[in-house]
């Protein structure tokens, strides 16, 4: 079974640029999350989709943050401008079920290093 | 609000020595328990969980243990190896508070031949 997919692996760009982020979950799965992993921090959530829709984007900053999941599969995950403070490792992760039970499914991650 | 707190690393020990990474959290009523690796270069991935106090997950030679009267679920594993190397966070699921996995800082754990 083939896992969750991120692209790109790495980004480096200016402060002020926009950068986007794609996640293939795995097949089948209902809910997805963005997470971003600061250096030395644990993962913080920042928005989760349960099929097409939004259930939680409480801790998204939505002035330069946003994310869609067209047709319940995958999603993006973009920042527009980028500020110094968003350096992080953005991870998306799936779940089969249509609620969270905890057991969460993970890419590798996206690095970004803003400059 | 909920959170998760757990012991600084960088953990170094030799190979075969007893581990424990202490997590302790602070939420209220009742929340399922986990622990997540990270080996290096990879994804997040679930070591192993538990859904109410006393419940006992395991996985691979760790164990942890969910203790509601010390809100703690401290991981150990009796004999390391090498390839435990890796970052470990507990993390906790909070039905009170959403449904969203609010994670540790991670313990970063060295094993050395």
């Amino acid at each position: 079974e083939a896992g969750v997919a991120q692209s790109p692996r790495y980004k480096i760009i200016e402060k002020r640029q926009s950068v986007a982020f794609w996640c293939n979950p795995i097949s089948g799965h209902a809910t997805l999350y963005w997470y971003q992993q600061i250096l030395g921090q644990g993962p913080k959530l920042l928005i989760q989709f349960q099929n097409n829709g939004v259930v939680d984007d409480s801790q998204l900053p939505k002035d330069r943050f946003s994310a869609e999941r067209l047709k319940g599969v995958d999603s993006t995950l973009k920042i527009q401008p980028a500020k110094l403070e968003d350096s992080a490792v953005y991870l998306c992760a799936s779940s089969p079920g249509q609620l969270n039970t905890g057991e969460l499914f993970f890419g590798e991650g996206s690095r970004l290093t803003v400059l | 609000g909920d959170s998760v707190t757990q012991m600084e690393g960088p953990v170094t020990l030799s190979e075969e020595a007893f581990l424990t990474i202490n997590c302790t959290y602070t939420a209220t009523g009742y929340p399922s328990l986990f622990w997540y690796v990270q080996y290096p270069g990879e994804g997040l991935q679930l070591l192993l969980k538990a859904t109410k106090a006393d419940d006992k997950g395991s996985n691979k030679g760790f164990e942890a243990t969910y203790r509601k009267e010390t809100t703690s679920f401290h991981l150990e594993k009796g004999s390391v190896q090498v390839s435990d190397s890796a970052v470990y966070f507990c993390a906790l699921l909070n039905s009170n508070s959403g449904y969203a996995l609010n994670f540790g800082k991670g313990t970063s754990l060295l094993v050395t031949p």
